[in-house]
């Protein structure tokens, strides 16, 4: 399964809202995670299920969507939040796939 | 807490292999998956390989498949990745993460360098 992401970066002011998608080949039904990787650092699970939160993750993230087409929201941007977003695909049995990632920076 | 860390990374030259270890303490480490991805420099992230919560069920990559094996000991809270017939391509930092379907919790990884 291959997972596409759009846009490649996305340019956004602190406090606007960012939309992040991510598209899968086929159907993954709602097995689909988001991470966000700062530099130098290890991947953080923001996003599981789709639009589950993980433990700790601030509200201004949501994620939604289901078969192809996801989406991650972050309604109001902290300066924190600049990052590059990955999404993971976990549809029934491995391989796993993830997107190639998008890079929200700071316009 | 939950800390997974990473060994076993380095220079190796094409064709030769390494083995990679993965730490785990903070939780109960025999009831649940542990995956593998790498990173290759200023790229993203690439899945490699999966090890289920007793070693039954273990899936791989198809850019490692025969090449990688993924091991764990639940005695010790340890996952290993034996990586034979490296190649340049294989380059890249490695991490492993508590989960099956997703990583919950990553290592901040090792840095495998492939080169003659």
């Amino acid at each position: 399964i291959v997972m596409t992401q759009s846009p490649a970066t996305l340019s956004v002011s602190p406090g606007e809202r960012a939309t992040l998608s991510c598209r899968a080949s086929q159907s993954v039904s709602s097995n689909l995670a988001w991470f966000q990787q700062k530099p130098g650092q290890a991947p953080r699970l923001l996003i599981y299920g789709a639009s589950t939160r993980a433990t700790g993750i601030p509200a201004r993230f949501s994620g939604s969507g289901s078969g192809t087409e996801f989406t991650l929201t972050i309604s109001s941007l902290q300066s924190e939040d600049f990052a590059v977003y990955y999404c993971q695909q976990y549809n029934i049995r491995p391989p796993y796939t993830f997107g190639q990632g998008t890079k929200l920076e700071f316009k | 807490q939950v800390q997974m860390v990473e060994s076993g990374g380095g220079v190796v030259q094409p064709g030769r292999s390494l083995r990679l270890s993965c730490a785990a303490s903070g939780f109960s480490f025999s009831s649940y998956g542990i995956y593998w991805v790498r990173q290759a420099p200023g790229k993203g992230l690439e899945w490699v390989a999966v090890i289920s919560y007793d070693g039954s069920d273990k899936y791989y990559a198809d850019s490692v498949k025969g090449r990688f094996t993924i091991s764990r000991d639940n005695s010790k809270n340890t996952v290993d990745l034996q990586m034979n017939s490296l190649r340049a391509e294989d380059t890249a930092v490695y991490h492993c993460a508590k989960g099956y379907s997703y990583g919950e919790d990553w290592g901040q990884g090792t840095l495998v360098t492939v080169s003659s």
